[in-house]
């Protein structure tokens, strides 16, 4: 059974750092694409990163383009998102998922983060 | 990169069918069979329940189904059940290396 489990929310300040794991299992991690998807409360879903299997390739929405980093150590098996400038509206639950197909085939159950002072 | 259309509700009966509708552009829907449809379940993470437009993965109720047809893509639940509410989001890869999520419709189930 695939499960994707993250790590690593909280509450930061307008313009900290935070950077969230996703640990996989059940499945061939070095094998597949990774994307991280977040959901501000109440509202609806905004894919955010994504990376190839290889971590050779990675694109980004431009509302976090230059602020986020999304990387992964295959060797570890972990999934990193790294996020850097921190804005209210980033304030949101953060989902990793697999990639199949170019759809989201697996989902974590989300780890939330808060920008707040 | 606008987010794609769909209505903010839709409701219907135990039996009946209805069809949740997903409007983007020819930069998105218009160009790429890759849309996929999610089900989410209030605290939940969301779950895929159509990918490639119109396939259903493993374990999926056939009552779902998906179409795309120019720049719109559309869910049809078929014999609605009580289960079956939920948030209902559309997404489309975009051939750019990116996504775009639709805004998300409530399904009532009356």
């Amino acid at each position: 059974e695939v499960q994707l489990a993250e790590s690593g929310g909280g509450l930061v300040q307008p313009g900290g750092s935070l950077r969230l794991s996703c640990a996989p299992s059940g499945f061939t991690f070095s094998g597949a694409a990774m994307h991280w998807v977040r959901q501000a409360p109440g509202k609806g879903l905004e894919w955010v990163a994504r990376i190839w299997s290889d971590g050779g390739s990675i694109s980004y929405p431009d509302s976090v383009k230059g602020r986020f980093t999304i990387s992964r150590d295959n060797v570890k098996n972990v999934l990193y998102l790294q996020m850097n400038s921190l804005r209210a509206e980033d304030t949101a639950i953060y989902y990793c998922a697999r990639d199949s197909d170019y759809a989201f085939a697996n989902w974590g159950q989300g780890s939330l983060v808060i920008v707040s002072s | 990169q606008s987010a794609l259309t769909q209505p903010a509700s839709v409701s219907g009966s135990p039996g009946q069918s209805l069809t949740i509708s997903c409007t983007g552009t020819n930069d998105d829907i218009g160009s790429s069979y890759l849309v996929s449809w999610y089900q989410q379940y209030p605290g939940k993470a969301p779950k895929l329940i159509i990918y490639g437009a119109s396939q259903r993965p493993s374990g999926v109720s056939n009552r779902f189904s998906g179409s795309r047809s120019a720049n719109t893509a559309s869910l049809t639940i078929s014999g609605l059940q009580a289960e079956d509410e939920a948030d209902y989001y559309c997404c489309s890869y975009t051939g750019r290396l990116s996504w775009v999520f639709g805004g998300g419709t409530k399904l009532a189930v009356l």
